[in-house]
């Protein structure tokens, strides 16, 4: 039982144009939200996070926005670069439990 | 500040042998969590000590997996014998205290088993 799904495998995007990834969830009890990068060979690193109480929160050139009724959320990048390249996990806890973690999104900014 | 250490980087093995992975956490973080990430899917968390306590092992395979922490600091994930498939990535990661707080993650251990 999948309950956080990125059903996108793969995104490409031109340098300097905006990245939208996405995350649905099944769990209405998930009440916080982060966003993880992977770079090959390495191990996540942490990206950006939003609790259940906001609907976004931006962070330089990364948003992530959360649509609790629609059990959605997504993470822009504007402007994109090439150093973005990368796995996005989305991953989501229940009042401070566990991490449940998305499939990842692969994401490649091309020039 | 130092990062998540973890040892081996790689490791091929035959099945139904037995293999050990370990974890060094960032310094004064007090929880360390173990996660299995198989190819194409998303890590998942294995078990998470508080200290040198057993926090959650709810998805730890009890039957061949076991794990330990027993200073508080450093850790080590065995399996004994090894399936093909746990052929995955293995990785730790630490934070300062459970929950929401950011978790760091180390390079991972990259496990083949024949």
């Amino acid at each position: 039982d999948q309950q956080v799904k990125q059903n996108s495998p793969s995104l490409s995007v031109q340098e300097g144009r905006i990245s939208i990834l996405n995350c649905d969830y099944t769990n209405s009890m998930f009440d916080y939200f982060l966003w993880y990068k992977k770079y090959p060979a390495e191990g996540p690193t942490f990206l950006i996070s939003i609790s259940s109480i906001k609907d976004k929160n931006e962070d330089g050139r990364f948003t992530v926005f959360l649509n609790k009724s629609a059990k959605h959320l997504s993470l822009h990048i504007v402007p994109s670069q090439p150093g973005d390249s990368a796995v996005y996990f989305c991953a989501a806890s229940v009042e401070a439990d566990k991490l449940i973690f998305g499939t990842g999104t692969r994401l490649q900014v091309f020039p | 500040e130092a990062g998540v250490a973890q040892s081996p980087r790689y490791k091929i093995i035959e099945k139904r042998q037995s293999v050990a992975f370990w974890c060094n956490p960032i310094s004064g973080h007090a929880t360390l969590y173990w996660y299995q990430q198989i190819l194409g899917q998303g890590p998942k968390l294995l078990i998470q000590f508080q200290n040198n306590g057993v926090v959650d092992d709810s998805q730890l395979p009890k039957d061949r997996f076991s794990a330990e922490r027993l200073k508080g600091v450093d850790s080590t994930l065995k399996i004994q014998p090894a399936k093909l498939e746990d052929s995955a990535v293995y990785l730790c990661a630490s934070s300062h205290g459970q929950g929401n707080n950011e978790q760091f993650f180390g390079p991972g251990t990259r496990l083949t088993v024949l």
